[in-house]
This record gives C-alpha cells, sequence and structure tokens, in this order.
C-alpha cells in the first residue's frame, strides 16, 4: 500500500518567507510525527500528534514553527520568517497507535533550503 | 534528558565480514532502544527494537542487537555483510512519560561495503 507522502519533495525559499510542508500520513494511522535532519546528524523530533491534537509539541524550536493536523489525517508544518539556520531535511513518520511498539512508518522528506 | 552517542561515523567493512556498529545511550531508566537504517532516496526503515525481556532481540535483514544494561550499550550487528547493506545506520532511544513520544536518534554511523 502506499506509504507516507510528503510534499514538495524540495522546497527553496528565502530567508524571511513563510512555507508549509505538508505530510499525508499512511490511511488510518491515528499518530503522526514531524522530525528535523540536519546535514550529517540525526533527525531531531519536533512534535507528535494523536488524532488531530498536538499530544506533544517539546521539540518545536520557538514560536516560528508551528504543525496543524485538523482533521486528523493531513498534517502541515508551517514556519514563519524562515532563517537560514532552518535549512534541513523535514521528516514526517506516522504509526497506527501512538505507543512506542507500533513502528514508525518514515517519509521521504522534504528538503528545505532558505537562502 | 536521553542521549545517544554513535561513537564510529563512518565504518568500511568488506563483504561477507561481520559487522557491529555501536551505540551507547544515557538514561534514567530502562529506555526503549531503536536502529533505524535509512538508504539513500528512501526514508528510514526500522531494523529492530527493544523494550523488555530478551536483551538479544533479532531485526529484520539479518540484523541483532544486544542490549547491555551495565554498559549501557545497544550495539547492532550483523555475522555476514552484504553490499546492499551500506546505508546509514541510526540508534535511537525512547523515554517514556504519559503522552511522550519523542526519539533521540544518535548521528548514525555511514556504513560502506567494499567487494
Amino acid at each position: 500500500g502506499a506509504g507516507v507522502s510528503q510534499t514538495p519533495s524540495n522546497k527553496v525559499t528565502e530567508k524571511g518567507k513563510y512555507v508549509e510542508l505538508r505530510c499525508d500520513p499512511i490511511s488510518g494511522h491515528t499518530a503522526l510525527y514531524w522530525y528535523r535532519q540536519s546535514l550529517g546528524q540525526g533527525p531531531e523530533f519536533l512534535i507528535y500528534f494523536q488524532g488531530t491534537g498536538a499530544a506533544d509539541d517539546s521539540g518545536l524550536p520557538n514560536d516560528r514553527f508551528f504543525a496543524v493536523r485538523p482533521e486528523g489525517s493531513v498534517s502541515t508544518l508551517k514556519i514563519q520568517r524562515t532563517e537560514r539556520g532552518d535549512s534541513a531535511v523535514y521528516l514526517c513518520a506516522s504509526s497506527s497507535q501512538g505507543q512506542w511498539n507500533s513502528p514508525l512508518h518514515f517519509g521521504n522528506g522534504t528538503r528545505l533550503t532558505v537562502t | 534528558a536521553q542521549s545517544v552517542t554513535q561513537p564510529d561515523i563512518h565504518i568500511t567493512v568488506s563483504e561477507g565480514a561481520s559487522l557491529e556498529l555501536r551505540c551507547n545511550y544515557s538514561y534514567g531508566a530502562t529506555p526503549y532502544l531503536f536502529w533505524y537504517v535509512q538508504s539513500p532516496g528512501q526514508g528510514l526503515q526500522l531494523l529492530l527494537k527493544y523494550f523488555s525481556g530478551d536483551t538479544l532481540v533479532q531485526g529484520i535483514k539479518g540484523f541483532e542487537a544486544e542490549f547491555k544494561r551495565s554498559q549501557s550499550s545497544f550495539n547492532l550487528r550483523k555475522p555476514s555483510v552484504h553490499w546492499s547493506d551500506a546505508a546509514e545506520y541510526f540508534c535511537a532511544v525512547g523515554a517514556g512519560g504519559t503522552g511522550r513520544r519523542a526519539l533521540t536518534f544518535g548521528s548514525g554511523t555511514r556504513l560502506q561495503v567494499q567487494p
């Protein structure tokens, strides 16, 4: 079946602009996660949704970052006033339940470049 | 807060040779431990996980890992490496707590396989 889909695959934006990154999880998966992976680093947790609500947003670096999941399926990560330091691959993952033994299924990511 | 250390940034092995990738974690209680693999152009894929019980866990693609509490380690092993195993490998730890589902990843080990 279809996996986690992320669009766009690449996004180039100018410093100060606003961007939206979209994640389409596996159908029926109630849990959705956003991670950020900088060059040469492991993924860094941003936010976790269970259904429509953000159950854990402790990884969001500052108030320029915001994520929504209004209908409990597709999620959008929103970044305001982008900075060059925001350049990274943004990964989305979903799992059937928000339990540790529910494996995460990752998308291929959106590569964000802020010039 | 938990942390993960993967001491080897880059490892090269010959095809057919054995492999061990090191992972050390820091966490006050027994963590949930994971190994993920990331191949070029593909999303992160779960290789195996440890929650409790038998400290030697088997995963996909012939990989296994051993949890050693006394050493705070969770090293990944494979008896005979195949060329298709060339990829980046990430160790990750999950901390408990109500509603918390953040994985902390190490910085990864890149595996190169020589013919």
